[in-house]
This record gives C-alpha cells, sequence and structure tokens, in this order.
C-alpha cells in the first residue's frame, strides 16, 4: 500500500512569495489533514477535511493561507504572501475511520520543508 | 479543549538502559490517546493508541503504554532501548466532535537521544 505521497520536500522563496504544496493520501482514506511543524514544536493543525468537505480550519490563517481538497482526494496548500513565520515543515496527513470502529490513526507523509528569506 | 504536556523536552539514555516518557492530558471524557514517533526528516509514524479497554497497551518496536484515568496520563515505555531508538517522541489526545469527525492534538515532544 502507498504512503501519503507529497510535493516539494524542500522550498525556499522570499518573503512576500506565495507557495504552495501539493498532497496525496492514502487510497481510500476520506479525511485529511495538513499540520505546520515549527521548529521545536509538535504538529498544529491548519485544516481538516472530510471528503471534499471542510471540517475544521479553526487555525488556518486565512488571510494567506488557503487550502483545497478537489474531488476528495488530493489536496493543495497555498500561502500568498509568505512570513518569515511561516518557516517551518507542512505536513499532510490521512486517515480511515472504518465503520463501527473508532480508528483515527493518522498516516503522515514525509513533509515540506519550507524555509522563508 | 484538549490538551497535552510532555514535560521533558530532551531525554538522553544509554542503550540497553529502560526507558520512560511522561505525557499528561487533559479532555473531560475518555479519551482517545496516541504516540507517534518522528525520526529526522521523516515524517510521524503511529507506535501505539488507546481507545478503550485494556489500559496497558502494546505498540510497534517493543514500546508499551499504559492509561491511568486518575493520573491522567499516558506514559510510554520501553524495557531496553536500541540506538535505532533516536528520534523524537510525540503524545497526543484526539477528541471527538459532533458530526464523528475527530480533532488531534499534539504534545511538543520528546528528543530521545540514545548514547553507546
Amino acid at each position: 500500500e502507498a504512503g501519503v505521497a507529497q510535493s516539494p520536500r524542500y522550498k525556499i522563496i522570499e518573503k512576500r512569495q506565495s507557495v504552495a504544496f501539493w498532497c496525496n493520501p492514502i487510497s481510500g482514506h476520506a479525511t485529511l489533514y495538513w499540520y505546520q511543524q515549527i521548529l521545536g514544536q509538535g504538529p498544529k493543525l491548519l485544516i481538516q477535511f472530510q471528503n471534499n468537505g471542510v471540517v475544521d480550519d479553526s487555525q488556518l490563517p486565512k488571510d494567506r493561507f488557503s487550502a483545497e481538497r478537489l474531488k476528495g482526494v488530493d489536496s493543495t496548500l497555498k500561502i500568498q504572501p509568505a512570513k518569515l513565520e511561516d518557516s517551518a515543515v507542512y505536513l499532510c496527513a490521512s486517515s480511515l475511520r472504518l465503520k463501527g470502529q473508532n480508528s483515527y490513526e493518522q498516516y503522515f507523509g514525509p513533509g515540506t520543508r519550507l524555509t522563508v528569506t | 479543549a484538549q490538551s497535552v504536556t510532555q514535560p521533558d523536552i530532551h531525554i538522553t539514555v544509554s542503550e540497553g538502559a529502560s526507558l520512560e516518557l511522561r505525557c499528561n492530558y487533559s479532555y473531560g471524557a475518555t479519551p482517545y490517546l496516541f504516540w507517534y514517533v518522528q525520526s529526522p526528516g521523516q515524517g510521524l509514524q503511529l507506535l501505539l493508541k488507546y481507545f478503550s479497554g485494556d489500559t496497558l497497551v502494546q505498540g510497534i518496536k517493543g514500546f508499551e503504554a499504559e492509561f491511568k484515568r486518575s493520573q491522567s496520563s499516558f506514559n510510554l515505555r520501553k524495557p531496553s532501548v536500541h540506538w535505532s531508538d533516536a528520534a523524537e517522541y510525540f503524545c497526543a489526545v484526539g477528541a471527538e466532535f459532533h458530526g464523528g469527525y475527530q480533532k488531534v492534538t499534539f504534545g511538543i515532544g520528546t528528543k530521545l537521544q540514545v548514547i553507546p
């Protein structure tokens, strides 16, 4: 079974530029998450999709961050314009809740390391 | 809102020694609890999880964790550490919301160093 795919793995941009990250979840996983992990901290949820609908984006800085999950499969996260404090690893994860089970374990991709200079 | 506290930011143990990583959570109902491991440059990998039932949970790579409701704790243990266990470990708590979706909150992590 293929894991969660993310690209690019690394990205360096200047402040005020824009950037986009792509994620392809495990096939059949209805739930997709984007996390921001700043150096020395745990992952912080930015946005959570259930199929192609947003169920939680309370911590997404909507003035500069946007995300979409067209057709309920892969997803893109965009930052425009980027700030220095956006330097972090952006992790994508997916999960499958099996009917009748409380299986919320998340499978993570390798992440995209963003450096804003 | 739920929260997780990992009081030890950095721990150093000798190879072959036992290990215990502490985790305390705050949540009003029965929590879903997880431990993840992250090696440098990698995503997070699930070690083990607790939803209900037996409070002593076995995971991969020889790890186990014990849920203690009275102490709001979910400490991770391993009887004998290997050099390959050097990584960062994250405790997480999940809460189920109306509509059936779950939100997971992660701790800040504990970085484990293993010395020969």
